[in-house]
């Protein structure tokens, strides 16, 4: 199985949206709203950012938010801050075979 | 608060073994599923392998079945991962990751250990 498909960067002004795709297949992203999302600041370990498609956890930011149409879910950070800086990863259970499968990553630079 | 602690990590020559240990705090290890992820140097994330809450179901992805096990301490809240025949391309940070009970997502993640497999 290979990895989720991901832009390789995105950037925006501060105070802008922007948006991350993440596409898979009905294998992974198409059957399962279990798709969650990761922030990773560089030497650091990843965060968890948004969780089932659309939930957030406790203490993230309400200027992210999730989404998925069919095979594809995607990440929208609005009002674009300069510590929204990092790398973005998607994730989504794949089934009791594959198990999970992580996105390829989108670097987001703040200009 | 959730603590997870690898260590274990270090220089290995290609077909070498090597056990990384996560040691967890601040919650009740003995009803998580525990997961281990890595990422090589420059890449992405992938998921290598989980543990049930008791250790009695295991799972592995493809790359690494037949040469990494995961097991657990539950009387030692320690998450462990046995590495055998280690190849250059295991080569990575390796996390120890909590998975809530019925969730599908990784919610606490540890700061990582390094695995280098290199002659």
């Amino acid at each position: 199985q290979s990895a989720l498909t991901q832009p390789a960067s995105v950037s925006g002004s501060p105070g802008q949206s922007i948006t991350i795709s993440c596409t898979g297949t009905s294998s992974d992203v198409g059957t399962y709203n279990l798709v969650s999302w990761y922030q990773q600041q560089p030497g650091k370990a990843p965060k968890l950012m948004i969780y089932e498609v659309s939930k957030r956890p406790s203490g993230v930011s309400d200027r992210f938010s999730g989404s998925k149409s069919g095979n594809t879910a995607s990440l929208t950070i609005s009002g674009l801050q300069t510590d929204d800086e990092a790398a973005y990863y998607c994730c989504s259970y794949a089934g009791s075979s594959t198990f999970y499968l992580f996105g390829t990553g989108t670097k987001v630079t703040v200009l | 608060e959730v603590q997870l602690v690898e260590s274990g990590g270090g220089l290995v020559q290609p077909g070498g073994s090597l056990r990384l240990s996560c040691a967890a705090s601040g919650f009740t290890f003995s009803t998580y599923w525990m997961h281990w992820v890595r990422q090589a140097p420059g890449k992405g994330l992938v998921w290598v392998s989980r543990s049930n809450s008791d250790g009695s179901i295991t799972s592995y992805a493809d790359s690494v079945k037949g040469r990494f096990t995961i097991s657990r301490d539950n009387a030692k809240n320690t998450l462990y991962l046995q590495m055998n025949s280690l190849r250059v391309e295991d080569t990575a940070v390796y996390y120890c990751v909590r998975v809530n009970t019925g969730a599908y997502h990784f919610d606490h993640w540890g700061q990582g250990t390094l695995v280098t497999v290199s002659s």
